[in-house]
């Protein structure tokens, strides 16, 4: 079942603050996050076990709520390279297999 | 360390011609996976590997195959293309599962259009 993203789209002020949300419907292990600038490869940013973990590196973060089998990724005081396309992953069992939501792109302006 | 390669970059294939769709990684993961890549769709998952000799069948199978041999090595055979194959392929690897400080290391993808 793939995890549904929002929002879709976000455009964003250099400095300005934003939040990306991932859901699924079914039972999480855990959650990883990626980020793909146009015509490049996805770039693993960061992975939550499920236990309601956060973690976050730079201006970058993300929390895990198991129950709520949600998980958010902040991005705070927004810099141009963090413009593209963010996607979630979550895997559901042991497998590692990621199940990937649609994408969030990102655009961050001066 | 190159990490994940793919090859070609970019292919044209006519309707029902064949191809195989190369992968290699020099990270000695285990896992590997074969996405594809649809505008607004997210990344689908085609097939994967947990090790040497072992395949299975991920979200999208109908249309291709795989194989591994080596743990380095992981092509994606298309055969009969079709136009609904176009696509952009990535291959990725991991770690196993239990190692949860590293996601997947993707390759730069393939971009396959099928006329």
């Amino acid at each position: 079942q793939q995890p549904v993203q929002s929002p879709q789209a976000v455009i964003l002020r250099e400095g300005e603050d934003a939040v990306i949300n991932c859901s699924s419907s079914k039972a999480l292990y855990s959650v990883h996050w990626y980020r793909q600038k146009h015509g490049e490869a996805p770039i693993f940013l960061m992975i939550l076990l499920k236990g309601g973990e956060q973690k976050g590196h730079d201006k970058i973060s993300a929390s895990f709520n198991e129950k709520k089998q949600q998980s958010s990724l902040y991005l705070t005081a927004s810099q141009l390279s963090y413009s593209g396309t963010y996607f979630c992953g979550t895997e559901g069992g042991s497998q590692g297999n990621l199940i990937f939501g649609k994408g969030t792109k990102l655009s961050v302006k001066p | 360390n190159a990490g994940v390669t793919q090859t070609p970059k970019f292919r044209i294939l006519k309707i029902g011609q064949s191809m195989t769709l190369q992968c290699t990684q020099d990270m000695n993961h285990n896992y590997m996976y074969w996405y594809r890549q649809d505008p607004g769709m997210g990344l689908k998952l085609i097939y994967y590997s947990v090790g040497a000799g072992i395949t299975d069948k991920g979200e999208v199978p109908n249309g291709y195959n795989v194989s591994r041999s080596t743990t380095e090595d992981f092509p994606l055979r298309l055969e009969l293309a079709a136009p609904s194959q176009t696509s952009v392929y990535f291959c990725a690897s991991s770690y196993s599962p239990g190692d949860h400080n590293y996601g997947y290391t993707f390759g730069s993808g393939t971009r396959l259009t099928v006329v």
